[in-house]
């Protein structure tokens, strides 16, 4: 079936720091790849997405690109702030089954001044 | 337009009670869905419903019952709840089904406890 691998958390990097969250996949065919943003006490909201292979995805700064080959949809953002810190996933939508996600484990974010 | 709502926020259960979290949709979204959330496991799929009147079981059914009786609403209840039931809930909706993807709207979530 299909699944998602995120890199383990959590991690901890100074304000303007580069960020790179991994984020490995299996899927038949070709999914379409998601990256959700949970701020603490909130639920999680779409950051971005791809839907075929070699998009760029982006938001806020951030970008995913979408990478058949290596099965990787890697999260980064050049110069993180502290208003980043949050719980990010990675996600996808298979081929079938409605708008069925599967998740990644999640990854704890925190960025201090 | 309030979104995804869920009722309550916290809540403390004893073995073998029951209830119902309450999710709500004022978008007038197809499809909704509820998901449990749990220390380094992510978000897993409990039930959906693609429309009222249509459920079907997610990744992790077992312990919860769903129904969908008009586009709004989708309660999940928990018919004798058990420890293991202890997580985060999310209730969430989106437009259309199929192939295509529309974005998911998550609801705040509903903390439960069962001793």
């Amino acid at each position: 079936g299909n699944s998602v691998t995120q890199m383990e958390g959590p991690v901890t990097l100074s304000e303007e720091a580069f960020l790179t969250i991994n984020c490995t996949y299996t899927a038949t065919g070709y999914p379409s790849l998601f990256w959700y943003v949970q701020y603490p006490g909130e639920g999680l909201q779409l950051l971005l997405k791809a839907t075929k292979a070699d998009d760029k995805g982006s938001n806020k700064g951030f970008e995913a690109t979408y990478r058949k080959e290596t099965t990787s949809f890697h999260l980064e953002k050049g110069s993180v702030q502290v208003s980043d810190s949050a719980v990010y996933f990675c996600a996808l939508k298979g081929i079938q089954g409605a708008q069925k996600l599967v998740f990644g484990q999640g990854t704890r974010l925190t960025i201090n001044p | 337009n309030a979104g995804v709502t869920q009722t309550p926020k916290f809540q403390v259960l004893k073995t073998g009670q029951s209830m119902t979290l309450q999710c709500a949709q004022d978008m007038n979204h197809e499809y909704m869905s509820w998901y449990r959330q749990d220390p380094g496991m992510g978000l897993r799929l409990i039930h959906y419903s693609v429309g009222a009147g249509i459920t079907d079981q997610g990744e992790v059914p077992n312990g919860y019952n769903v129904s969908r009786s008009t586009t709004e609403d989708f309660p999940l209840r928990l018919l004798s709840a058990a420890p293991s039931q202890t997580s985060v809930y999310f209730c969430a909706s989106s437009s259309g089904q199929g192939g295509t993807y529309n974005e998911q709207f998550f609801g705040p979530g509903t903390r439960l406890t069962v001793l």
